[in-house]
């Protein structure tokens, strides 16, 4: 069974700052990975993926995920916040053995104060 | 740039009620589903759909539930008999030929009295 961790419910970085959202995976075999955020009242929306190729991943809005095998982790990083960023993000895993679901994490919230 | 669109953005019903949630994928997308969030927890799987049928499907999509693409265009997810517990929001998704990435609609929040 594949499964997803995102052990922060809520990360708070001042404006400028960098900003890490962790998440770890669990899954069969190599993983696809993704990461998608949603703001209040809103859908999920696309950030990035990785497939495969370079593990450094780079998604929409400056945003940029690091897949790291050996510690089954795709940890979310931008180099300088910002309060529009502000945010539940989601980390979500995909196996590659058939079917296509995706398993979502619990979320962390990003709080980007001034 | 396409979306998927979800209507209605909410829907109210009494419990014993029939309710049908509609979709409009994304246009040359042939993989579609139906995910589920209710409040405060994360959003969990229900089933996927590719040509007409169902590819797969979650333990909590059980004989209440169906999924239909009546023509073209919709994608619907039928929930036949009402709970209080099916209380959530209901997220459409499609991915293009070659998944993996799934583009999410806005959902509908669905409120079981």
């Amino acid at each position: 069974a594949q499964s997803v961790a995102q052990p922060e419910d809520q990360v708070n970085v001042a404006e400028g700052n960098p900003l890490t959202v962790k998440c770890t995976y669990s899954v069969s075999g190599n993983p696809y990975l993704f990461w998608y955020v949603q703001y209040p009242n809103r859908g999920l929306q696309f950030l990035l993926k990785y497939i495969t190729g370079d593990n450094l991943v780079k998604g929409s809005y400056g945003f940029e995920a690091e897949f790291n095998k050996s510690q089954t982790s795709f940890h979310l990083k931008k180099p300088s916040a910002l309060v529009s960023d502000s945010a539940l993000y989601f980390c979500a895993v995909r196996g590659r053995g058939g079917g296509n679901k995706l398993t979502f994490g619990t979320g962390t919230q990003l709080k980007v104060e001034l | 740039e396409p979306e998927v669109t979800q209507t209605p953005s909410h829907q109210v019903t009494q419990m014993g009620q029939e309710v049908i949630l509609r979709c409009v994928p994304i246009s040359n997308h042939l993989y579609f589903y139906w995910y589920r969030q209710i409040l405060g927890q994360k959003v969990e799987f229900l089933v996927s759909f590719y040509n007409n049928e169902i590819s797969e499907k979650s333990e909590i999509f059980d004989d209440q539930f169906s999924v239909e693409r009546p023509d073209g265009s919709n994608f619907t997810l039928k929930i036949r008999s009402t709970k209080l517990e099916d209380s959530a929001m209901y997220f459409c998704a499609s991915s293009p030929r070659q998944p993996p990435e799934q583009f999410f609609g806005p959902g509908t929040r669905l409120t079981v009295l």
